[in-house]
């Protein structure tokens, strides 16, 4: 079964901390995204992903499409960043609109 | 653009009851699904459509039925709603991508909570 696997499922932060949160999925994928999903339940996207690195501000996303792995980083984290962050993948052969959700890991950031 | 416009936001529903969660976007999008978000999963997949007239089931199809009449609109029935199907409904859509737009970045509607006692 292909699978997408995030990590940490929690983590709190300090603001100002420097945040990494983990990606890894389990057969070749033609895209992968991150999203941000609010506390009143809404979902943004953030980043979409084939290769290489995508910078937006303070997130920068990266991916390593070898290893089947990809990062969301956090720079100069702040309490508005608090939400959870979840990653979907696209496999080879699927279709756009057929996406594969990791479980999301919830971010908290304490001022 | 409005986005995506999903409706009802809040629903009850007893068992048994049909009903259908609208989903529709002003963007020309080809790509439009349906997902629940249930606690402890992650999202997973309901129907999809590739475009209007084109539908197929995704990871949790049953108890669930769309249509996709035109490119704009891809409502969700619920033919017999059951306790099982208390969940939190969401749309999407997407570009297909390509000349400099925003590519694959997919929209999602504002979600909808459905509880079927």
């Amino acid at each position: 079964k292909n699978e997408v696997e995030q990590s940490p499922q929690n983590l709190t932060a300090q603001e100002g901390e420097f945040i990494t949160i983990n990606c890894s999925y389990s057969v070749g994928i033609s895209a992968l995204h991150w999203l941000q999903q609010h506390p009143g339940g809404g979902i943004v996207s953030l980043f979409m992903l084939s290769s290489g690195k995508k910078k937006h501000g303070r997130l920068i996303a990266t991916i390593n499409i070898q290893e089947k792995h990809s990062s969301l980083h956090i720079t100069a984290s702040h309490p508005r960043d608090s939400a959870v962050y979840i990653c979907a993948v696209r496999y080879y052969g699927g279709s756009q609109g057929n996406l594969i959700f990791g479980k999301g890991t919830k971010l908290s950031v304490k001022p | 653009n409005a986005g995506v416009t999903q409706t009802p936001k809040f629903q009850v529903l007893k068992t048994g009851q049909s009903m259908t969660l609208q989903c529709a976007q002003d963007m020309n999008h080809e790509y439009m699904s349906w997902y629940r978000q249930d606690p402890g999963m992650g999202l997973r997949l309901i129907h999809y459509s590739v475009g209007a007239g084109i539908t197929d089931q995704g990871e949790v199809p049953n108890g669930y039925n769309v249509s996709r009449s035109t490119t704009e609109d891809f409502p969700l029935r619920l033919l017999s709603a059951a306790p099982s199907q208390t969940s939190v409904y969401f749309c999407a859509s997407s570009y297909s991508g390509g000349r400099g737009r925003s590519g694959n970045t997919i929209y999602f509607g504002e979600g909808s909570w459905l509880t079927v006692v």
